[in-house]
């Protein structure tokens, strides 16, 4: 079975600061690995993905995220965040060859001006 | 183009009661999926179809739970003698075929009163 766990439940940050958002699962197979970010009154859309290849994936409004295989982490980082960032911010897995995805409980990233 | 549409937005209804939520996903895709998520949770996988059959159905919560797609397009969740503890937010996903990138509805918001 899989799990993911996002460590913290909210963060606050600063208009242009930087942020993190961690994330940690656990399988027993090789996973692909997604966040997706909710604004407030929008479904779920897809920020970015790992299937394979390059560790380091990008979103195109500046996001990124970096698989770490040996501490099994998907962490979210950006450098410098804007007030349009504010919503919640959900970590993904599946395992390859399967297709339902195993969401962490979500991480809400408030932006303070 | 049109994404995933779900109707209704919101539903409410009494303990006891039968209850039917609809899908409809984006033209082409062959596999859609059922999520329910609770309040201050991340979404928790239902059902999957490929085509007209279900897949893989193994996050059903019991036999109250019971999901369609007849022709291969629009999907019918039904949930039969409502439980309190049903009360959620249901996602419907698509994608291009199983191993796609899932792209979600706005969801049902089910109250069970």
């Amino acid at each position: 079975a899989q799990s993911v766990t996002q460590l913290d439940s909210q963060v606050p940050v600063f208009e242009e600061a930087p942020v993190e958002l961690r994330c940690n699962y656990s399988s027993s197979v090789s996973v692909y690995l997604f966040w997706y970010v909710q604004y407030p009154n929008q479904g779920l859309q897809l920020l970015l993905k790992y299937l394979s290849g390059s560790t380091l994936v990008e979103s195109i409004n500046g996001f990124e995220a970096e698989f770490n295989k040996s501490q099994t982490s998907f962490h979210l980082r950006k450098p410098s965040v804007h007030i349009s960032d504010t919503a919640e911010y959900f970590c993904a897995v599946s395992s390859q060859g399967a297709q339902k995805l195993v969401f962490g409980q979500g991480t809400r990233l408030t932006i303070n001006p | 183009g049109a994404g995933v549409s779900q109707t209704p937005s919101n539903k409410v209804t009494e303990k006891g009661k039968y209850v039917e939520l609809r899908c409809d996903p984006i033209s082409g895709h062959t596999a859609l999926y059922w999520y329910r998520q609770s309040l201050g949770q991340g979404p928790e996988f239902l059902i999957y179809f490929q085509g007209t059959g279900a897949a893989d159905d193994s996050g059903l919560p019991n036999d109250r739970f019971f999901a369609v797609r007849p022709e291969g397009s629009v999907s019918t969740l039904k949930i039969q003698r409502t439980e309190r503890g049903d009360s959620a937010v249901y996602l419907c996903a698509s994608s291009l075929t199983h191993q796609e990138t899932q792209y979600f509805g706005p969801g049902t918001r089910l109250l069970v009163l």
